[in-house]
């Protein structure tokens, strides 16, 4: 079956652009996760959610950050005013429940903001 | 907390030797153990988990890892190295009754023919 899908899958903006990413999770997955991978690190958490709600939000480095889930399957990551220091690989990742499930990560979105 | 820490950035070994990337780990409760494998453009693969009984653990593609507790390690190992192993390997951890994953910063590993 279909894996996770993010699109797009590379974004160019300019600093202080508004942008969206999105994630399309595996059909029937009720947990989904967002990562942030720096060049050279380690992907780090942001927010997770299970169901439609948000569970843990304590990696969102700021208010600028912002995420969605409103029918508790596609995801939207929102980033405001943008800044050189968000440029990243955005991943996002879906298990059928949370703790002893998998996690499926998708391929990632490239943030570039110049 | 819990954190993660990969021992070398980079890797290089010959086609057909032994691989061995390295993790140590900090929790301050019984952990969950993660490998994943990451390939140019391609999203994380899990290799291979730890969460309780056996502490030796085998995964896909002929890769397994140890969990010693003693030691807080977690060690990926391959007794012999293919070409298609060349890929950047993240060792993660997560609270027993947590959630998240906490990634260490990867190990590229290269494969010499």
């Amino acid at each position: 079956g279909a894996g996770v899908s993010q699109t797009p899958s590379n974004k160019v903006t300019e600093k202080g652009k508004y942008v969206e990413l999105r994630c399309d999770p595996i059909s029937g997955h009720t947990a989904l996760y967002w990562y942030r991978q720096s060049l050279g690190q380690g992907p780090e958490f942001l927010i997770y959610f299970q169901g439609t709600g948000a569970a843990d939000d304590s990696g969102l480095p700021n208010d600028r950050f912002f995420a969605v889930r409103p029918e508790g399957s596609v995801s939207t990551l929102k980033i405001q005013r943008t800044e050189r220091g968000d440029s990243a690989v955005y991943l996002c990742a879906s298990s059928q429940g949370a703790r002893n499930n998998e996690q499926f990560f998708g391929p990632g979105t490239r943030l570039t903001v110049l | 907390a819990q954190s993660v820490t990969q021992l070398g950035s980079h890797v290089s070994v010959s086609e057909g030797a032994l691989v061995l990337l390295r993790c140590n780990y900090s929790s301050s409760v019984p952990p969950y153990l993660f490998w994943y494998v990451q390939y140019p453009n391609q999203g994380l693969q899990l290799l291979l988990k730890y969460t309780t009984g056996a502490t030796l653990v085998k995964g896909i593609n002929g890769f397994e890892a140890e969990f010693k507790k003693s030691e807080t390690s977690f060690h990926l190992t391959k007794p012999s190295a293919h070409m298609s192993d060349a890929a950047e390997y993240f060792c993660a951890v997560r609270k027993s009754s947590g959630d998240k994953l906490t990634f260490g910063t990867g190990t590229r590993l290269a494969v010499r023919p």
